[in-house]
């Protein structure tokens, strides 16, 4: 099985609001990432975590709270998010060991009004 | 912040036609990767090359790596309208960091 899952596919949600964004896999891969894209731009890093730690964090504003319960699974808590934010936003996880290519999710379309 | 230029921002060719993407990079590497994007959706890994490799195959698809210039090149031999999508190329200096290029927007006329 080489899926990622990410759940909803779509989310429209307040300023005021508290959201999470959930993501899934089963490769049993040790490496997952969360990536902000933005319409006809590159993905933008955002978060790495390696061994369920959390290795890097590219300056993200604390409106946005990453998680990794267990090495299947990844969550992003949002809360008081600015319309700015409204994007899509990509999972991502790749093995740990000689393996580089990274195996994207479908993506959360999220529009905050 | 992007590590990746890519050339052309966006082409558009006739189903048949070969094309050909550019994608420059700044930093020292392990490997560059080739991605594509259909609109809207999670993205696919296409090819790998890795720093010691100047060139690489897979299927359609050709790959270069110059490391002096630090750059590389995708070519699609025999385009067709299946291969209408954004690609990307992503470099990977270590430490699971990956960044991605500006990306190429191809548009293939049937």
């Amino acid at each position: 099985d080489t899926e990622v899952t990410q759940t909803p596919k779509h989310l429209v949600m307040g300023m005021t609001n508290k959201k999470s964004l959930k993501c899934e896999q089963h490769m049993g891969h040790r490496a997952m990432y969360w990536y902000k894209q933005k319409a006809k731009k590159p993905p933008e890093l955002m978060f790495v975590y390696s061994y369920e730690k959390l290795s890097i964090n590219e300056s993200v504003p604390s409106r946005f709270s990453p998680e990794c319960p267990n090495s299947s699974l990844l969550n992003l808590h949002l809360h008081a998010l600015q319309p700015e934010d409204s994007a899509l936003y990509l999972c991502a996880s790749r093995g740990t060991t000689g393996s580089y290519e990274q195996y994207f999710g479908p993506g959360t379309r999220l529009t905050v009004t | 912040s992007q590590q990746g230029e890519e050339d052309p921002q966006a082409l558009s060719i006739q189903e048949g036609e070969n094309a050909t993407m550019n994608c420059s990079y700044k930093t020292s590497i392990n490997n560059l990767q080739w991605y594509r994007q259909n609109s809207g959706r999670g993205l696919v890994h296409l090819i790998l090359i890795r720093s010691n490799e100047r060139e690489k195959h897979s299927g359609r698809l050709r790959v270069t790596l110059d490391t002096s210039k630090k750059s590389s090149s995708l070519l699609i031999t025999a385009s067709r309208a299946a291969d209408t999508a954004s690609y990307f190329c992503a470099t990977d200096a270590g430490g699971f960091k990956t960044i991605f290029g500006a990306g190429t927007r191809l548009f293939v006329k049937a």
